[in-house]
């Protein structure tokens, strides 16, 4: 079976300190990963979704940045956060067999001051 | 645009008592996916079920039902006797079938409070 894991689970950091968000996912391959952010009025906007390595799609321009390196990796970086970026990190998969189901990971709280 | 409203933003209930979450979308597409996930205390968004735009056929799993309506653009979630454990955040969403990257738009999510 699927799992994704992301960490960490909890952070915090000063402002204009770097981000490194981790997600990586088993059990399947070649998936679609989705980052998303849920701030504290609960929505949840999408951030980045990659559809291959190294392949990495922008849906918000803002002060973070994504990558793949490899297959079942995502990462979320940003060079200086700032206040804005506090929130609840969420990172999603969804196959290639064209289910459209998205699955989340347990989270990311990243608070910034 | 795809769009969907929740337009409850907080709902209370007592243990036991039936509740209704609903979900009203708009789409300009012919197919599309449906989906409503629960968000407990801890985080985790947790798939409970995706209903494709040609099934309208209403689904029931245990205490949780979905009602389907096309001619509405609606799909509202009951949950029969609820529990303390169904408190949670309840988001509905749609994707638009066939794209490369099947993106979801999310509903600004109900908070469901059971108390005992």
């Amino acid at each position: 079976s699927q799992t994704i894991h992301q960490w960490p689970a909890t952070l915090v950091q000063p402002v204009g300190s770097p981000l490194s968000l981790e997600c990586t996912v088993e059990g399947t391959s070649n998936p679609n990963l989705y980052w998303y952010r849920q701030a504290a009025g609960r929505g949840l906007q999408l951030l980045f979704y990659s559809v291959g390595i190294g392949q990495i799609s922008s849906e918000v321009p803002q002060n973070l940045s994504a990558s793949r390196p490899q297959d079942r990796q995502f990462i979320l970086s940003s060079k200086k956060l700032l206040l804005s970026d506090s929130g609840f990190y969420l990172c999603a998969w969804r196959g290639i067999v064209a289910t459209d189901t998205q699955y989340f990971g347990p989270g990311t709280r990243l608070t910034v001051l | 645009a795809q769009k969907v409203t929740q337009a409850q933003t907080e709902i209370s209930v007592v243990e036991k008592e039936d509740v209704t979450l609903d979900c009203v979308y708009e789409t300009r597409d012919t197919t599309y996916y449906l989906f409503w996930y629960k968000q407990p205390p801890s985080g985790e968004l947790v798939f409970l079920i995706r209903r494709n735009s040609f099934d309208e056929q209403n689904e029931i799993s245990g205490r949780y039902s979905w009602n389907f309506q096309k001619s509405t653009s609606s799909f509202n979630f009951t949950i029969t006797a609820s529990q303390v454990v169904d408190s949670a955040v309840y988001f509905c969403a749609l994707s638009e079938r066939g794209t490369s990257y099947g993106k979801l738009t999310f509903g600004q999510g109900t908070i469901l409070t059971v108390h005992p």
